[in-house]
C-alpha cells in the first residue's frame, strides 16, 4: 500500500477551533494533492505543495510536505461547519494520483 | 465549464449480468480514469487511459474491462457483475498540468 494507514479517520472539532490533519507515504513523489470530498460529490482538489515546498498556503488552508519523512500535514484554521468533509491526500505516480483513506472531518456550531 | 458527465448516477445490477458504466468530459484532458471507492476508504484506481483507443491497467482492474472511443469518452465495463464490485465508481480526467485532476460526481454500484 501507498499509505500507513487504510481505515478512514474520523475528527471532531468545534467550530472556530484549528485542526490538522496528517499523511505519511511509503514511494517517493515530488508532489502531494489535497483533496476535499463532499457527500454524494466527487473529490475536488483543494490545494497542491510540491517537493521544492515545505509549506503552501490558501486561505484557511496550510499545507506542509516534508520529503526527509515522507508526510505531509494539512492544517485549518479557525473551522467553519461548511468544512464539514472528508480529507484526501494523494501522491503522482506519473500520470496517477495514488490516495490514501482520508480523515472525515466533523465541524459542529 | 468544463466537466466531467458520468451515467447513470446509480445502478442496481444482478449477479453475473453486464455492466456499463460511462464518463464524458469536456475539458479537452488527453487523460481519463476509472477508481472504485468503498464505504470508508479511499479511492483506488481501475484503469485509465491517455490517449483514444488505448487503455492501461490500474492497481486493481481485475473483473473490469475499459474502453475509451474517443478522448471525450471513457467506459467502464463490468462483464460478470460480482457481489464485490458494490462501490461508487468515480471518472476524472487530467491533463499535462498536476492541478488539472477532476472528478465526475460519481455512479453508485449496488450488486445482488
Amino acid at each position: 500500500s501507498q499509505w500507513g494507514e487504510e481505515n478512514l479517520q474520523a475528527l471532531s472539532i468545534q467550530e472556530g477551533e484549528d485542526v490538522t490533519m496528517n499523511c505519511s507515504y511509503k514511494t517517493y513523489t515530488t508532489v502531494v494533492h489535497w483533496y476535499r470530498q463532499d457527500s454524494g460529490r466527487g473529490p475536488a482538489l483543494i490545494i497542491l505543495i510540491r517537493s521544492n515546498e515545505r509549506e503552501k498556503r490558501s486561505g484557511r488552508l496550510r499545507a506542509t510536505l516534508d520529503t526527509s519523512s515522507q508526510s505531509s500535514s494539512l492544517s485549518i484554521t479557525a473551522a467553519q461547519c461548511e468544512d464539514t468533509a472528508v480529507y484526501f491526500c494523494a501522491t503522482d505516480r506519473g500520470y496517477k494520483v495514488v490516495f490514501g483513506s482520508g480523515t472525515r472531518l466533523l465541524v459542529s456550531p | 465549464e468544463a466537466a466531467v458527465t458520468q451515467s447513470p448516477r446509480s445502478k442496481v445490477a444482478v449477479t453475473g449480468g453486464k455492466v456499463t458504466l460511462s464518463c464524458h468530459q469536456t475539458n479537452n484532458h488527453d487523460y481519463m480514469y476509472w477508481y472504485r471507492q468503498d464505504t470508508g476508504h479511499g479511492l483506488r484506481l481501475i484503469h485509465y487511459s491517455y490517449v483514444a483507443d488505448s487503455t492501461e491497467k490500474g492497481d486493481i482492474p481485475d473483473g473490469y474491462k475499459a474502453s475509451r472511443p474517443s478522448q471525450e469518452n471513457f467506459s467502464l465495463i463490468l462483464e460478470l457483475a460480482s457481489l464485490s464490485q458494490t462501490a461508487v465508481y468515480f471518472c476524472a480526467s487530467s491533463g499535462t498540468g498536476d492541478s488539472d485532476y477532476t472528478f465526475g460526481s460519481g455512479t453508485r454500484l449496488l450488486v445482488i
